[in-house]
C-alpha cells in the first residue's frame, strides 16, 4: 500500500505571495493532519480533517486555510506569505481518530 | 495544555551501544507514539504505545500511563538510528491533534 504523499516536495516563495501545499493520504485513511514545523517552535499542529470537515484547529493565523476533497486527499493554503512561514509542512493520515499516524515525507518552504 | 518532555536532548554514542529515551508528560493520556525522523525530515512511525511494553527488533517501548512516561529502548545501535526522536501524545481522548516533545537528536557513530 502506498504511503502518504505530499507534493510539492520543494518550494521557494517570496513574502506575499500565496501558496497551496498537497498531501494524499494512504488509501482508506480517511483523517488527514497538517504540522508545521521549524527550528524555534518544534511540531506544531495546524488542522486535521476528517469526511470533509475540519475536526480540529491549531493556533495558527487566518492565512493558514485548508480543505478535504472527497477522495480524502487535502490542501493546505498560506496567504500572504511572511519569512517565518519558511517551515518543513508536514501532513499525517490515519484510519481513524485516536490511531497510529503516518506521516508523508513533507514539503520544505522558504519564503524569501 | 498537555506538556511533553522529552530527555535527554542529544545524545552521542558509538555503534553498538544502547540507549534510553524518556518522555515525560503532563495529563493523563490514552496514547502514545514514537516517532524516528530522518536526516530527509520524514517521521516514521515507531511505537503506538498507549500502556505496557511493545518490541520491533532493536526497538522496545514502555509506556506507563499510571505514572506519566514512556521510554524507548534502542539495543546495539547503529548508524542508521541517527537522527530525532520524537514522542507525542493526542491534547484530548480521541483527537487526532498530538503535542510532540521537542525531540532528541541522536548521532551513532561508526
Amino acid at each position: 500500500k502506498a504511503g502518504v504523499t505530499q507534493t510539492p516536495r520543494y518550494l521557494i516563495k517570496t513574502r506575499g505571495q500565496q501558496v497551496t501545499l498537497s498531501c494524499s493520504p494512504i488509501s482508506g485513511h480517511r483523517s488527514v493532519s497538517w504540522y508545521q514545523q521549524t527550528p524555534g517552535q518544534g511540531l506544531q499542529f495546524l488542522f486535521e480533517y476528517f469526511s470533509e470537515t475540519q475536526r480540529n484547529k491549531g493556533n495558527f493565523p487566518g492565512r493558514f486555510s485548508g480543505r478535504q476533497f472527497s477522495n480524502s486527499r487535502s490542501e493546505m493554503n498560506v496567504s500572504t506569505l511572511e519569512l517565518g512561514d519558511s517551515a518543513l509542512y508536514l501532513c499525517a493520515s490515519s484510519l481513524r481518530a485516536a490511531e497510529t499516524q503516518y506521516f508523508g515525507p513533507g514539503t520544505r518552504l522558504l519564503v524569501l | 495544555g498537555i506538556q511533553v518532555e522529552q530527555s535527554p536532548p542529544d545524545l552521542i554514542l558509538q555503534e553498538g551501544a544502547n540507549s534510553t529515551l524518556r518522555c515525560n508528560f503532563s495529563d493523563s493520556v490514552n496514547n502514545l507514539q514514537w516517532f524516528h525522523q530522518n536526516p530527509w525530515g520524514q517521521l516514521i512511525n515507531l511505537f503506538y504505545i498507549p500502556s505496557g511494553t511493545k518490541q520491533n527488533g532493536r526497538l522496545s517501548a514502555t509506556t506507563v500511563a499510571t505514572e506519566r512516561y514512556s521510554l524507548l529502548y534502542i539495543s546495539s545501535s547503529q548508524t542508521t538510528d541517527s537522527g530525532v526522536y520524537f514522542c507525542a501524545v493526542p491534547t484530548q481522548g480521541g483527537s487526532e491533534k498530538l503535542v510532540f516533545g521537542k525531540g532528541m537528536k541522536l548521532t551513532v557513530n561508526p
